[in-house]
């Protein structure tokens, strides 16, 4: 049970260039999200899914994508990366319903130049 | 637009000191509040609070909940330099698991 996995650990992209940060989860949780965090600025929501096939977004979804054509894998989309997006981005996931705790990715995290 | 306030944003103790740091929130479809650790990695989960008054412990760490005033604390005995971290208060919603997260509380931990 590898929990929850994030590829890459360490992305460095030209401003511009698009790139997909992949997450993949093995304990059949419906519920997957993405973070991006900041110095000084916690945690924010930037999109999320409550199960294969749906999506939405969250508190900063602008410049990014997702799709969830599995239950497993929620990847997230930098289509013309910018510097704001320069941050580390954390995946999670937890249970639909009855969930005590949000499990987390490693993190990604992006420089973009 | 819900909202997650921590304070104070940094702490700076000698070990040994008790700590107390604050989370106040305002959600509007509140289901649970959740105390998160993070120490340059992951955030690791530390308490989750659905019900007032009823502390939560683990070890020298608990945890209170009031849903009238609207505010946790996390409470820190004896603190050790391994206390250091991050500390992130987050408030879950009964609409979904969406959570959202408070700016967080640098806790530094001096021998």
């Amino acid at each position: 049970n590898a929990g929850v996995t994030q590829t890459p650990k360490f992305q460095v992209l030209k401003t511009g260039q698009s790139m997909t940060l992949q997450c993949a989860q093995d304990m059949n949780h419906e519920y997957m999200s993405w973070y991006r965090q900041d110095p000084g600025m916690g945690l924010r929501l930037i999109h999320y899914s409550v199960g294969a096939g749906i999506t939405d977004q969250g508190e900063v979804p602008n410049g990014y994508n997702v799709s969830r054509s599995t239950t497993e894998d929620f990847p997230l989309r930098l289509l013309s990366a910018a510097p704001s997006q320069t941050s580390v981005y954390f995946c999670a996931s937890t249970q639909w319903q009855g969930s005590d705790t949000q499990y987390f990715g490693p993190g990604t995290r992006l420089t973009v130049l | 637009e819900d909202k997650v306030v921590q304070s104070p944003l940094s702490l700076v103790v000698h070990e040994g000191d008790t700590v107390t740091l604050n989370c106040s929130y305002e959600v509007t479809n509140f289901r649970s509040l959740l105390w998160y650790k993070q120490e340059k990695k992951a955030p690791t989960f530390l308490f989750m609070l659905t019900s007032s008054g009823i502390e939560k412990k683990s070890g020298r760490l608990s945890s209170i909940l009031d849903k009238k005033e609207l505010f946790s604390i996390l409470n820190i005995t004896a603190t050790q330099t391994g206390d250091s971290a991050v500390y992130l208060c987050a408030v879950e919603e009964t609409s979904g698991s969406r959570l959202t997260f408070g700016e967080g509380t640098q806790l530094t931990v001096n021998p």
